[in-house]
């Protein structure tokens, strides 16, 4: 079974630009899930997704948007990047069993850099 | 909120020797879970081991074992016969009962010295 894969896996963009990133979870796995990693905040909560629901969200502005397609694939989108959102974007999904909550298995990641 | 501290910034061991990762949270929930997970230099996040916290055994994956300490919100994993593979960065991650939201310690970085 193919694991979480993301794309692109490398992005550079300029302060005001905006940028979205995309996310296919492993196969049948309902719940996707995106954090950021810089090394000043470490690992970051951003947002879950549920079955086109958004779930949970972390503390980040409004400019860090996503959403969830039918195919359980979900896109984040980041409007007026700023250098601070240099960082890489890992996306996670899970099963979301009977019991509500299983293991999150993570994609390679993308790496945005912001000039 | 929940937190999770990781002391050890940085560790090293001799290949096949052991060694154990520290790791202490912060709850008032009851049932929760807790995870190791591995990011080694391709970035590549892999799980090592999940922890019920509602299980008073501790879980056991092959080489890697946890000592749970619910009372005490501890949580460590301890390697045995270390390889080279496990060079890593290794997180500590905390998850409510119920969402999937992971809350991630800082990290330590595990050198294995052959």
């Amino acid at each position: 079974k193919a694991g979480v894969t993301q794309t692109p896996r490398y992005l550079i963009k300029t302060r005001g630009q905006q940028v979205t990133l995309s996310c296919s979870p492993i196969s049948g796995h309902r719940s996707v899930s995106w954090y950021q990693q810089t090394p000043g905040q470490g690992l970051q909560f951003l947002f879950e997704y549920f079955s086109e629901t958004q779930r949970n969200k972390g503390n980040f502005p409004g400019r860090f948007s996503g959403r969830q397609f039918s195919n359980s694939r979900s896109e984040m989108n980041v409007s007026t990047l700023e250098l601070g959102d240099s960082a890489l974007y890992l996306c996670a999904s899970s099963l979301e069993g009977p019991t509500g909550t299983d293991t999150q298995y993570f994609g390679p990641g993308t790496r945005l850099t912001v000039l | 909120a929940q937190t999770v501290t990781q002391s050890q910034p940085e560790m090293s061991v001799q290949e096949a020797e052991t060694v154990t990762l520290s790791c202490t949270y912060d709850t008032s929930e009851s049932d929760y879970y807790l995870f190791w997970y591995k990011q080694p230099p391709s970035r590549q996040m892999i799980l090592v081991i999940r922890q019920e916290a509602y299980k008073q055994q501790n879980a056991t994956e092959n080489r890697f074992s946890v000592n749970f300490q619910k009372a005490a919100k501890s949580f460590s994993l301890k390697i045995s016969d270390s390889q080279l593979g496990d060079a890593a960065m290794y997180f500590c991650a905390y998850k409510k009962e119920y969402g999937n939201k992971l809350v991630f310690g800082a990290g330590t970085i595990l050198r294995v010295k052959s």
